[in-house]
C-alpha cells in the first residue's frame, strides 16, 4: 500500500517553544491531508483538513493559531504546534487521502508522541 | 450527526479464540465502513472496508459484513493470534466528493495471551 511518513515520531519540548511536525505522502500526491489528535485510550480527533495550495479547514474547538498548518505541496503537509504547553502533550497522527468518492482511501502516518514540559 | 459506536474494551481473549468486535453507525444515506488496526506506537493501518450495503471486507483473516438494515458492521475473526493485539477502530467515510472526512469510533483495545 501507498506510505505516508511523519517526522519525528517522538518530540520533547520545553512549554513556550514551537514544535514541528512533517507528513509526507512518499509514493503518491495527495491533494488532501488530514490532521488528528489522539489522547489516552480515546479515539482520534480530527483537527484539521488541509488542501494543497489553499487555508487548513478546521474543526470547531480546534485553535488555527495554536495549531498552525502549511500544505505546501502536493507530498507534504507540516503542522506547527506554536507556544505549547503541558496540555497539548498528545499523539498526533496525520493522514493523506489517495483517490475520490467511494474508492478514495486514507493512508496514516505512523504518528507523532509530542510531550511538553 | 454522523456517528460511529464500537463495544467498549478492553477485550481480552486466548489465542485460537473467536473474536467479535461490535460496531453501529448513525449516518445519513450510505456511507462507506472501514475497519482499522492501530499497533502498538505506529499510526493506523486500513484492515478491510465496504462501500456497499452487504458488502463484505476481509483481510488476514478478519471479516465484516455491512449490514444495512441494522447499520453495523461487526468485525470478526475465527481464529485469533497473539500477533492480532492492537487497538481496533471503526469508521464511516462521510460527506460529499472533495469533502470527505473519516468519522472513527472510540476503539477497541484488544489482548491475545498465548
Amino acid at each position: 500500500g501507498a506510505v505516508v511518513s511523519q517526522h519525528p515520531s517522538r518530540v520533547i519540548c520545553k512549554s513556550g517553544t514551537s514544535v514541528k511536525i512533517e507528513c509526507r505522502s512518499l509514493d503518491f500526491q495527495a491533494t488532501t491531508m488530514f490532521w488528528y489528535r489522539q489522547f489516552p485510550k480515546q479515539s482520534l480527533m480530527l483537527m484539521a483538513t488541509s488542501n494543497e495550495g489553499s487555508k487548513a479547514t478546521y474543526e470547531q474547538g480546534v485553535e488555527k493559531d495554536k495549531f498552525l498548518i502549511n500544505h505546501a505541496s502536493l507530498t507534504l503537509s507540516t503542522l506547527t504546534v506554536t507556544s505549547a504547553h503541558p496540555e497539548d502533550s498528545s499523539f498526533y497522527i496525520c493522514s493523506a487521502r489517495r483517490g475520490a468518492g467511494r474508492t478514495t482511501e486514507a493512508f496514516f502516518g505512523q504518528g507523532t508522541r509530542l510531550t511538553v514540559v | 450527526g454522523d456517528s460511529v459506536t464500537q463495544m467498549e474494551g478492553p477485550v481480552t481473549l486466548s489465542e485460537e479464540a473467536f473474536l467479535t468486535i461490535n460496531c453501529t453507525y448513525t449516518a445519513t444515506g450510505y456511507p462507506s465502513l472501514f475497519w482499522y488496526v492501530q499497533y502498538p506506537g505506529e499510526g493506523l493501518q486500513l484492515l478491510l472496508k465496504a462501500t456497499k450495503a452487504d458488502d463484505k471486507g476481509s483481510n488476514k483473516g478478519f471479516e465484516a459484513t455491512y449490514r444495512k438494515e441494522t447499520t453495523s458492521f461487526h468485525l470478526e475473526k475465527g481464529s485469533v493470534q497473539v500477533s492480532d493485539s492492537a487497538v481496533y477502530f471503526c469508521a464511516l467515510l462521510r460527506g460529499i466528493q472533495g469533502a470527505q472526512k473519516l468519522v472513527f469510533g472510540q476503539g477497541t483495545r484488544l489482548t491475545i495471551n498465548p
